[in-house]
């Protein structure tokens, strides 16, 4: 598997919190996506990036920031959860366009 | 916007029979189209991919198909077995304005289910 890893794996808050899910990753891929997955929807594109502190929006951007500082890391923030917002987020990586896409191992969030 | 539609969202086969699944896209300008297989609980995993300059492509018992005139694509299992149960999607890049960043449009799913 590709070096790219999700923290938390799993993850209850409260309706209202923020949160923070990191995504990791040790290829050194310029670009990096978040989608969601809920059932019926496949998997839908929060916000993606194309390098260092190069970020653009999805198509489900509302409710969202992200932030890329390195690289390496690539942060998803709920800035105030909601019931909605409970899903499957995961995190890929690719080296370039057009090419294959390695997905983490998902983080499963639960807003109550 | 990309609309990337998949059907059946469910199928059931025999082992040994053959499975398809189908794809339409919106965007005339899409030119990579993927498919991915997530068994339950995993992350998905690509299994094979197609490029528009191509109008079917083959690995092992895998194969898919583009029809750009029709903007429709299909992925085929031949021989299938149980260990090629889950859930595959396809996907598109939307490319308005030439660049994509790597961007997908996943379609809805199909759960494929094979009997032994």
């Amino acid at each position: 598997d590709a070096g790219i890893t999700q923290s938390p794996r799993h993850k209850v808050t409260e309706t209202g919190t923020p949160v923070t899910l990191r995504c990791h990753q040790t290829e050194n891929h310029r670009y990096m996506y978040w989608y969601r997955q809920d059932p019926g929807h496949g998997l839908r594109l929060i916000h993606y990036s194309y390098g260092v502190k190069d970020t653009d929006k999805g198509e489900v951007s509302d409710g969202y920031s992200v932030s890329r500082s390195k690289t390496e890391d690539f942060l998803l923030t709920l800035e105030s959860a909601t019931s909605s917002q409970t899903s499957v987020y995961f995190c890929a990586i690719t080296q370039a366009q057009n090419t294959e896409a390695f997905f983490g191992q998902g983080t499963r969030l639960t807003v109550v | 916007g990309e609309n990337v539609e998949q059907h059946p969202s469910t199928l059931s086969v025999q082992e040994g029979d053959s499975a398809v699944i189908k794809c339409t896209y919106s965007d005339s300008a899409s030119n990579y189209f993927p498919w991915y297989k997530q068994e339950l609980g995993k992350r998905p995993q690509l299994i094979i991919d197609i490029r528009s300059n191509v109008g079917e492509k083959k690995d092992q018992r895998i194969a898919v198909t583009l029809n750009k005139t029709a903007k429709h694509f299909s992925l085929h299992i031949t021989e299938t077995q149980p260990e090629d149960s889950a859930v595959y999607f396809c996907a598109a890049n939307p490319n308005a304005g030439g660049t994509s960043y790597g961007k997908l449009t996943f379609g809805q799913g199909t759960i494929l289910t094979v009997h032994p």
